[in-house]
């Protein structure tokens, strides 16, 4: 079965500095992987996707990550933080017959200015 | 974003009574899923439909229905609400092809009192 680990509930950073949100995944085949970014009280916005093409996938807003398949990882990057990048994250892996997203749990990034 | 539109945006009902949420595309994407949200939990498939009349079931499917009479409408129903029904729904939709992705609705904050 496929699952999704994040391995951070929270992260806080100052502004400026680095961001790094971790993610594993579970899969018995070579997975599709996304992260969405959920604002307050906002929809699922898709920041970025993996789908075996490039292994470091640019997405908006600055952020970009890395599959690595031998860590069985996907993890989030940015290189400096912004007070409106404080939201929600979730990385979601799709199931095996690519029919619907399994989410992980979320990680809530706390910006500080 | 993909014309999809969830309605209502915010319901409060009573316990044991039925609900239905719509989901409304306007792109003929051939799936179309339910997820719920709760803290901690990320998103949960509820049920997804991958056709006129096909639908099948996810995660946490028990106590909900679905129906999908037109390519364009995914109905979730809650036969009798419960207060753990409490949650915000969203609805999403699947790009097939070169724009292969998943777009999320606005969601829908229902509350069973």
């Amino acid at each position: 079965a496929q699952s999704v680990t994040q391995l951070d509930s929270h992260v806080s950073v100052s502004e400026g500095t680095p961001v790094l949100l971790r993610c594993n995944y579970s899969s018995s085949y070579s997975p599709s992987l996304f992260w969405y970014v959920q604002h307050p009280n906002k929809g699922l916005q898709l920041l970025l996707k993996y789908t075996s093409a490039a292994t470091l996938v640019k997405g908006i807003n600055g952020f970009e990550a890395e599959f690595k398949k031998s860590e069985t990882s996907f993890h989030l990057t940015k290189p400096s933080a912004h007070m409106s990048d404080a939201a929600e994250y979730f990385c979601v892996v799709s199931d095996w017959a690519g029919t619907a997203l399994i989410f992980g749990k979320g990680t809530t990034l706390s910006v500080s200015s | 974003d993909a014309g999809i539109t969830q309605s209502p945006r915010h319901k409060v009902t009573e316990t044991g009574t039925p609900v239905t949420l719509r989901c409304h595309q306007t792109e003929n994407h051939r799936y179309m899923y339910w997820y719920r949200q709760d803290p901690g939990h990320g998103l949960r498939l509820i049920h997804y439909s991958y056709g006129v009349k096909d639908t099948d079931k996810g995660e946490v499917s028990d106590g909900y229905s679905v129906s999908r009479s037109k390519t364009e409408d995914f109905l979730l129903t809650l036969e009798s609400a419960t207060s753990s029904q409490t949650s915000v729904y969203f609805c999403a939709i699947k790009r097939d092809g070169v724009n292969y992705g998943y777009t999320f609705g606005s969601g829908t904050r229902l509350t069973v009192v």
